[in-house]
């Protein structure tokens, strides 16, 4: 069953320094998201992506925040200048049609020091 | 205004029962609704989509009254599998909103 891939699975780093986080979606879906889960809280929404452009996003995706689908098969979320409270667990979800259910990544778990 | 409410739990229940999860939502605009499970630590995973004429997948059934803006998971006799946080999803626009999820562990 084909499955969103998301690398790497847990990346540490310093406050301020930039990161990316890579999602391979599933191979035929269109809609593409990005989500975070603060440890302990619920899952929010981040941003939607179709059509190589991003179709919404939330007052959590500010000016740090970017997302990319470098090629066919990437779809990237960038923070540009990583803060202490940035820490959670970043979710990428995909799914092929307008009206069709979403699809989860594994994760990546983000730590800032 | 949360756009997605649910109990918080925790619900604790023994093994075999019945129990029953709800939601509300406040944009009445909403188009499509789910119930996903949530294992610690890991990614939610559609648990079923929820339709107006109810919808029955096993042991797990879903509700939905659009008039009362209330979406409900029902749970027959449960598994010690069954222990999870269960999440439920508005999906209105662009965005799907999810509640802050119900903690269920199912004790033998």
């Amino acid at each position: 069953e084909p499955e969103v891939t998301q690398t790497p699975s847990h990346q540490v780093t310093q406050m301020g320094q930039e990161v990316i986080l890579r999602c391979v979606p599933i191979s035929n879906h269109l809609y593409f998201y990005w989500y975070r889960q603060i440890l302990g809280q619920k899952v929010e929404f981040l941003v939607s992506f179709y059509n190589n452009e991003i179709s919404e996003k939330s007052e959590i995706f500010d000016d740090q925040f970017s997302v990319e689908r470098p090629d066919g098969s990437n779809f990237t979320l960038k923070i540009r200048s990583t803060k202490l409270e940035d820490s959670a667990m970043y979710f990428c979800a995909s799914r092929r049609g307008a009206q069709e259910t979403q699809y989860f990544g594994p994760g990546t778990r983000l730590l800032v020091l | 205004r949360k756009e997605v409410e649910q109990d918080p739990g925790p619900f604790n229940v023994p093994e075999g029962a019945t129990v029953a999860f709800n939601c509300t939502y406040s944009n009445s605009a909403s188009q499509s609704f789910f119930w996903y499970r949530q294992d610690c630590r890991k990614e939610p995973k559609l648990l079923m989509s929820v339709y107006s004429s109810g919808n029955e997948d096993g042991r797990f059934t879903a509700q939905l009254n659009r008039a009362s803006q209330y979406i409900s998971l029902l749970i027959r006799d449960s598994k010690l599998s069954d222990s999870a946080t269960y999440l439920c999803v508005a999906h209105t626009g662009n965005q799907f909103y999810f509640g802050t999820g119900t903690s269920l562990t199912v004790i033998p």
